[in-house]
């Protein structure tokens, strides 16, 4: 199993609706974070959390918001989706030193039409 | 903001070596990152660099030089399988976010 599981893996939906992506997590890392790809760009921070009451804004936050439910969860919403949302979106965790690198679920790829 | 720079593409022949190189300007340094993701795929750790040298892992090498604001990823006998998109990430202040580069794509060929 997956130490970083994300959910849908794909989704489709239409400009205006409501989004949410999960990330749950079994490594027991206080630090989550959510990322954006889009091609040429790289991967941009959106939102972390470095524990269950810590929430901050990355780079580029505007239009999404996140919930941190537990630990093991991080939640990301898009509350009115427009296409330039269309990206490949992950979900990393890390530990508390800082020589540990971040480890990446598999992506969920949305696509806003 | 930070600026982490790394060429776009590289192409390169099976069993041969390629050098990915990778300058960074940032608010401060506190550790280079590199990852290896395949298209459509989570990227994955590939190695780390806080002081100046190499540091080698089988046939990834990875080399920091601060004062540079410079590193490289050194992958030598290439195969198929390393074609793939790698990652430069640097830890630019005291906490735990990272800022990446664009990535570079690497081709193998046969």
């Amino acid at each position: 199993d997956a130490d970083v599981t994300q959910t849908p893996r794909n989704r489709i939906t239409k400009t205006g609706k409501r989004i949410m992506l999960e990330c749950s997590q079994t490594k027991g890392h206080d630090r989550m974070y959510w990322y954006r790809q889009d091609p040429g760009l790289g991967l941009r921070l959106i939102y972390y959390s470095f524990d269950v009451k810590d929430i901050n804004k990355g780079e580029i936050s505007d239009g999404y918001s996140v919930s941190r439910q537990a630990q093991a969860k991080f939640s990301l919403s898009l509350e009115s989706a427009i296409p330039n949302q269309t990206a490949l979106y992950f979900c990393a965790t890390s530990a508390g030193q800082l020589d540990q690198p971040q480890h990446f679920g598999d992506g969920t790829r949305l696509s806003i039409l | 903001g930070q600026n982490i720079d790394q060429p776009t593409e590289m192409t390169a022949t099976e069993g041969a070596i390629v050098q990915i190189n990778c300058t960074y300007q940032t608010s401060g340094f506190n550790g280079l990152f590199w990852y290896q993701q395949h298209a459509g795929e989570a990227p994955t750790f590939l190695s780390y660099n806080v002081l100046d040298g190499l540091e080698e892992k089988g046939r990834f090498s990875s080399f920091l030089s601060r004062s540079k604001g410079y590193s490289y990823l050194l992958l030598k006998e290439l195969q198929m399988k390393d074609s793939a998109s790698y990652l430069c990430a640097v830890k630019a202040t005291n906490d735990y976010k990272l800022s990446f580069g664009a990535g570079t794509t690497v081709t193998v060929r046969a």
